[in-house]
């Protein structure tokens, strides 16, 4: 069974440039979250979409958006992109919300530099 | 803001049990405990969850104290590979999401 895979792995923008990076989760799952880690932050929670639609998100300014495929993929873009914004960033997949019992399933995650 | 707290940094020898303890003291009676760790900038791996009563798996066992306002995590005989970031978190097991709140972990060394 496939893990989660994220695209690219890696990835250098200029400031003011936007970016997009993909998400594709463990077949079956149709839940994806994303996070964002940097070395003062910390991990921490963008937003999580379930079916297509958004179902929890994250205290981050609207540059930061995504969307959820019908197959299930997700995509998040962050716009006019800021030095702040270099992380790594992770995309979990599980079966959906209101599962507590099972694990979420998280990517290698995209690594982006903004210079 | 996260819902537990968690030593800073552990070690331990190489082969000897690692003792990695979380409070969680708030925790509802409908959420659970999961452990997560991070070896250095991969993705989250997940290792144990558990409700009320203690679990083991092939990684290591999760053992949940009976008010549940704590749970200690337990390699059994703890290898180099085993030197990660240990994150315990608290999910709700119904209802609306799947977020995860992450604290700042646990950072585990193991020596040789």
């Amino acid at each position: 069974k496939a893990g989660v895979t994220q695209t690219p792995r890696y990835l250098i923008k200029t400031r003011g440039q936007q970016v997009t990076l993909s998400c594709s989760p463990i077949s079956g799952h149709r839940s994806v979250s994303w996070y964002q880690q940097t070395p003062g932050q910390g991990l921490q929670f963008l937003f999580e979409y379930f079916s297509e639609t958004q179902r929890n998100k994250g205290n981050f300014p609207g540059r930061f958006s995504g969307r959820q495929f019908s197959n299930s993929r997700s995509e998040m873009n962050v716009s006019t992109l800021e030095l702040g914004d270099s992380a790594l960033y992770l995309c979990a997949s599980s079966p959906g919300p209101g599962q507590g019992g099972t694990e979420a399933f998280f990517g290698q995650g995209t690594r982006l530099t903004v210079v | 803001d996260a819902k537990t707290t968690q030593p800073p940094s552990m070690d331990c020898a190489e082969g000897r049990a690692a003792n990695l303890p979380c409070n969680h003291s708030t925790i509802s009676g409908n959420e659970y405990v999961y452990w997560y760790r991070q070896i250095h900038s991969q993705g989250p791996q997940y290792i144990i969850h558990g409700l009320k009563n203690n679990e083991t798996n092939e990684m290591a066992s999760l053992i949940i104290t009976e008010d549940r306002k704590s749970s200690t995590l337990i390699l059994p005989h703890a290898t180099l590979r085993d030197t990660a970031v240990y994150y315990c978190i608290v999910r709700v097991a119904s209802g609306w999401t799947d977020k995860l709140i992450f604290g700042t972990g646990t950072r585990l060394q193991v020596f040789p």
